[in-house]
């Protein structure tokens, strides 16, 4: 147990479909982030939040996601119109950041399958 | 870049041999940590060593951390094939904004 829900674990859409993903904490974390790995690949960073404040997004984050965090505890991650290319394991981490020098939590991912 | 890279890529064993895997990144670091990923699993966190730090153990793993070389290695003794992951490096300068190499694939035969 990492200390990090995602929810669901897999998902299969058709393309031109809305997906949404869900990342709980189990406990206090200010900082969130999301990543997207594909096959043989290493996460890539997509975005991350400071409490509900979503402070850096990547290049890789399109138009068409968008995250959230309303209240500073979990988060979601919405794909509109899914594209085949979307297909990969989308994670979760969460950090402590007034406790410097500690490790960051990994979600066990949610692996989308745009069909 | 905070960015870690993995080497070798690959890594194939005997089940009781040790394990050496590398990371090196570019930039001046508050701490480096290294993860394991099982085939279509998430990241699970191994050991986290401080840029003050030359050497650290956990268990079966030691990881060591030269900041004159900017590198890092990752000692897995007495393998087992549960051993058998790919292991990602994850260099931090301070933002937890992670960018990862391609990691290294263990397979550890039995």
């Amino acid at each position: 147990d990492t200390g990090v829900s995602q929810d669901p674990r897999h998902k299969i859409t058709k393309r031109g479909q809305n997906v949404t993903f869900r990342c709980d904490p189990i406990s206090e974390h200010n900082r969130l982030y999301w990543y997207r790995q594909t096959l043989g690949q290493g996460p890539e960073f997509l975005t991350y939040f400071q409490n509900e404040a979503q402070l850096e997004k990547s290049r890789l984050l399109s138009d068409r996601f968008s995250a959230e965090r309303p209240k500073g505890s979990f988060s979601t991650l919405e794909i509109q119109r899914t594209e085949q290319g979307d297909s990969a394991m989308y994670l979760c981490a969460i950090y402590n950041q007034d406790r410097e020098n500690t490790e960051a939590f990994f979600g066990q991912g949610t692996r989308l399958t745009v069909v | 870049s905070q960015q870690g890279e993995e080497d070798p890529q690959a890594l194939s064993i005997q089940e009781g041999e040790n394990a050496t895997m590398n990371c090196s990144y570019k930039t001046s670091i508050n701490n480096l940590q290294w993860y394991r990923q099982n085939s279509g699993r998430g990241l699970v966190h191994l050991i986290l060593i401080r840029s003050n730090e030359r050497e650290k153990h956990s268990g079966r793993l030691r990881v060591t951390l030269d900041t004159s070389k900017k590198s890092s290695s990752l000692l897995i003794t007495a393998s087992r094939a549960a051993d058998t992951a790919s292991y990602f490096c994850a260099p931090n300068t301070g933002t937890y904004k992670y960018i990862f190499g391609t990691g290294t694939r263990l397979k550890v035969l039995a």
